[in-house]
């Protein structure tokens, strides 16, 4: 469902370490899956995305993992540097057909990288 | 390449007044176009979405409206605003069938 109402956790790191943000999924007809990066004031950023019939896949510094087992998608960013630092959003297309599938939102994870 | 415009940027309204934000897509054509709201720290609430002109589907029973005159145009109205409409409103468009949004820049709305 919808993730208003809840306060956002908080993941701390320093400089240049690997960072882990994981997101728990609900729906298990959910095939497609979407990282959003958000900086304060500013609209969501598309990161990465993965399909159901993947595992794993890689961009610039960032790998989504996805394990349909557990309903379960992380997004680990590697070398993380001080312009990383904002709320991660992950998305799953859950059910419905075509042009009405929409988007269901998780909380959102705020990052903070220390220097 | 396809941008989405998206103002005023900020918008400082008293209780009773009514809005309209708008929304504009440019380079693409038949998008599926979205009003989505953010409660500061938190997470993103859909409240309307459009698959085409004049077609609105609402998400959340509220002092909202969305109305979509031309295919790249989508806007949110109120009559009379209420101290819990204050937010962060972003509109969103994507491809047809295709889940990917692409957000604009957002409104900070504050109802006083």
């Amino acid at each position: 469902g919808e993730s208003v109402g809840l306060h956002l956790p908080t993941l701390s790191v320093q400089e240049g370490d690997n960072s882990i943000i994981n997101c728990a999924y609900s729906n298990s007809a959910s095939d497609y899956f979407i990282w959003y990066k958000q900086e304060s004031g500013k609209g969501p950023q598309f990161i990465i995305d993965i399909r159901s019939n993947m595992d794993k896949r890689q961009g610039q510094r960032v790998t989504v993992l996805l394990n349909k087992t557990v309903k379960h998608l992380s997004l680990q960013i590697a070398a993380t540097q001080p312009g990383d630092s904002a709320v991660y959003f992950c998305a799953e297309n859950g059910s419905g057909a075509g042009n009405n599938r929409k988007l269901i939102w998780g909380l959102g994870t705020s990052l903070a990288v220390n220097p | 390449s396809q941008t989405i415009h998206q103002w005023p940027a900020t918008l400082v309204q008293p209780v009773g007044s009514p809005l309209s934000l708008e929304c504009t897509v440019e380079g693409t054509s038949n998008p599926n176009l979205y009003w989505y709201r953010q409660a500061a720290g938190r997470g993103l609430q859909l409240l309307f979405y459009s698959v085409g002109i004049g077609q609105i589907s609402s998400e959340v029973p509220q002092n909202l409206s969305a109305s979509r005159p031309q295919d790249r145009q989508f806007i949110l109205s109120s009559k009379k605003l209420l101290l819990s409409d204050s937010g962060f409103y972003l509109c969103a468009w994507s491809v047809r069938g295709i889940e990917k949004l692409f957000f604009g820049s957002g409104t900070q709305l504050s109802v006083l």
